[in-house]
């Protein structure tokens, strides 16, 4: 089975710009996460969400910062307007409480560069 | 406090070497916990789960103390490719959420 799924892989834009990062998690997962991690701060927890509904928003850093998981097998994470310090690796992960282990399965990340 | 705390390092030892890395825990309703290893530039993995009664994957070992709140992790024979950050990872209290620590960077050189 193919793992998390992740686009884009890198992103640069302008300030101001709308960038729109995808995921699209493990088949048979209920939960998915998105995570932010830069040198300063490490791996933040943004947003998770469980059978496609949002459970824990508190981490979105604000406003401009909005997910959606329209289905069980998508989520977007988008930032609008962006600024120069939402420069970051954004990871998407998913696991499921049936599994048993705990893990999450991360996908490789969108490396964002906001100019 | 941080819920989950790690020393960054980086820890630069030499190939062969043992090496051992700690995190603390602040909730002390924790229920689970992990090591990830995440490569450079690259996702996070997991390593390895940590038992209440301590667990063995070949070189690597982890260990649980409640009464502290802290586990460990305990690499022996270290080779070039061990190189990597570790991440602490504590999940229960009341919270499905996994938190993760800052990591731990290793070095390991010839």
């Amino acid at each position: 089975d193919a793992g998390v799924i992740q686009s884009p892989r890198h992103e640069v834009t302008e300030m101001g710009q709308e960038v729109t990062l995808r995921c699209k998690p493990i088949s048979g997962h209920d939960y998915l996460f998105w995570y932010r991690q830069t040198m300063m701060r490490g791996l933040e927890l943004l947003i998770y969400f469980n059978n496609n509904v949002p459970i824990d928003d508190s981490g979105m850093p604000e406003d401009r910062f909005s997910a959606k998981m329209p289905n069980a097998s998508f989520s977007t994470l988008k930032i609008q307007p962006s600024e120069p310090r939402d420069s970051a690796v954004y990871f998407c992960a998913s696991n499921s409480e049936l599994v048993g282990t705990g893990e999450l399965f991360f996908g490789e990340g969108s490396r964002l560069t906001v100019l | 406090r941080k819920e989950v705390e790690q020393d960054p390092g980086p820890f630069n030892v030499p190939e062969g070497a043992t090496v051992a890395f700690n995190c603390t825990y602040s909730n002390s309703a924790s229920q689970s916990f992990f090591w990830y290893r995440q490569d450079c530039r690259k996702e996070p993995k997991l390593l390895m789960s940590v038992y209440s009664s301590g667990n063995e994957d070949g070189r690597f070992t982890a260990q649980l103390n409640r009464a502290s709140q802290y586990i460990s992790l305990l690499i022996r024979d270290s080779k070039l490719s061990d190189s990597a950050t570790y991440l602490c990872v504590v999940r229960g209290g009341g919270s499905y959420i996994p938190t993760f620590g800052r990591g731990t960077s290793l070095i390991v050189h010839p």
